[in-house]
């Protein structure tokens, strides 16, 4: 069964630009979140979409953006980088909406924002 | 508001040493709690989990108790191996809301 996968996986950007990271969860699972992970803040919720619909967002700006599509995958925007944009983004899918923390990590996607 | 502490690292010991790191949690009602493990270039992944006060949750050796009273959910091991090296998350959620997380802890082992 293929897990989590997050596209790309390393990319480099500079300030201003903006950038679109892929997620394709496990197959069958209907909710992907995602979080921001840095050395000094450690693992940041993002938002979390069901069926389509954000469920839950955290305290991100408005730049950050996400949304899913029919078949479950996921893509979230960040637009007018940043340099304290640079982190690792991971998405996380699960099987059901109520299950809460029963979540299952890709890989990540390395974003360094010069 | 819901948060997790954890003990900050790294943690260093040598192979075949006891383990613990503490995690405790701030929550309204009865949350589920658990440890999530990164290793190297990886993913986080469910390392063990307790859904009410007393469970304990155990997997690879690791065992953590849900302890009410102290609002604490400690990680332990009693022989580490140079394979634990990694970052370990403790976090806390609630019914079909988000999941929290610490801010991690380092576990280096040595031979």
């Amino acid at each position: 069964k293929a897990g989590v996968t997050q596209t790309p996986r390393y990319l480099i950007k500079t300030r201003g630009q903006q950038v679109t990271l892929s997620c394709s969860p496990i197959s069958g699972h209907r909710s992907v979140s995602w979080y921001q992970q840095t050395p000094g803040q450690g693992l940041q919720f993002l938002f979390e979409y069901f069926s389509e619909t954000q469920r839950n967002k955290g305290n991100f700006p408005g730049r950050f953006s996400g949304r899913q599509f029919s078949n479950s995958r996921s893509e979230m925007n960040v637009s007018t980088l940043e340099l304290g944009d640079s982190a690792l983004y991971l998405c996380a899918s699960s099987l059901l909406q109520a299950i809460a923390g029963e979540l299952f990590f890709g890989e990540g996607s390395r974003l360094t924002v010069l | 508001g819901n948060s997790v502490t954890q003990m900050e690292g790294p943690v260093t010991l040598s192979e075949e040493a006891f383990l613990t790191i503490n995690c405790t949690y701030t929550a309204t009602g009865y949350p589920s709690l658990f440890w999530y493990v990164q290793y190297p270039g990886e993913g986080l992944q469910l390392l063990l989990k307790a859904t009410k006060a007393d469970d304990k949750g155990s997997n690879k050796g690791f065992e953590a108790t849900y302890r009410k009273e102290t609002t604490s959910f400690h990680l332990e091991k009693g022989s580490v191996q140079v394979s634990d090296s990694a970052v370990y998350f403790c976090a806390l959620g609630r019914d079909t809301d988000k999941l929290i997380f610490g801010t991690g802890t380092r576990l280096q082992v040595f031979p």
